[in-house]
């Protein structure tokens, strides 16, 4: 089974700080890693797939970069709206879904 | 859009069986998805049934959850038997597309508690 690492578990910054969470898969995935963003009490909404393709309506300061093991979800300038666990999800032939633990980010 | 009932109070041992109404595309043309989240954790995949009718699980539930459909309903189901207390959670039905998913329901609670 392919498992998935993600780091931090949680953290907290400033407002308008850049942002990084690096998720780490136990085998190659190539590139079929994608990322979700669950806000408190609601549903997860995707916003990046593909490891790197930001989905329609998702604002520019989020990013998606990685292939391979490693990948990296990042939020140029943090805004109070980005309050909320972050997941990342790989998928595999047999087939089979995997989430990341999560990340909670919070602001500072 | 997608609309998740069925969730309840059901005791350890019990079964319950979640819809998930479907507007807006075709159950049977695409792979529909269960995942769902226990209190206050992250998120678990549950199950998959492809287009061609093919079934998939996690193996936490495998042999004990059953996913199907019903194209006259556009409706996908989870049957869930054996169910403990592990198996509380929010059940979200998600379509997925090509290997993510989106969108999602607003999920169901189920709680298995005696």
């Amino acid at each position: 089974d392919i498992q998935m690492t993600q780091s931090p578990s949680s953290l907290s910054a400033s407002i308008g700080d850049r942002v990084t969470i690096t998720c780490q898969a136990s085998q190659d995935i190539t590139i079929y890693l994608n990322w979700y963003q669950q806000k408190p009490g609601k549903v997860p909404k995707l916003l990046i797939s593909d490891a790197s393709n930001l989905e329609t309506g998702v604002p520019s300061r989020f990013s998606g970069a990685g292939s391979g093991t490693d990948f990296t979800f990042t939020i140029s300038s943090l805004q109070p709206e980005d309050v909320a666990t972050y997941y990342c999800q790989q998928y595999d032939d047999l087939p089979r879904f995997t989430f990341g633990p999560g990340t909670k980010v919070g602001v500072k | 859009e997608l609309v998740e009932s069925g969730g309840g109070l059901v005791q350890p041992g019990g079964s319950l069986r979640l819809s998930c109404a479907v507007s807006g595309f075709t159950v049977s043309d695409n792979y529909m998805s269960w995942v769902r989240q226990a209190p206050g954790k992250g998120l678990e995949w549950v199950s998959v049934i492809f287009g061609s009718g093919a079934t998939y699980y996690a193996d936490s539930v495998k042999g004990r959850f059953t996913i199907s459909r019903d194209s006259f309903k556009n409706t996908v189901y989870l049957q869930m038997n054996s169910l403990s207390l592990e198996d509380t959670a929010v059940y979200y039905c998600a379509r997925v597309t090509v290997h993510w998913f989106d969108p999602w329901g607003q999920g169901t609670l189920v709680t298995v508690s005696s």
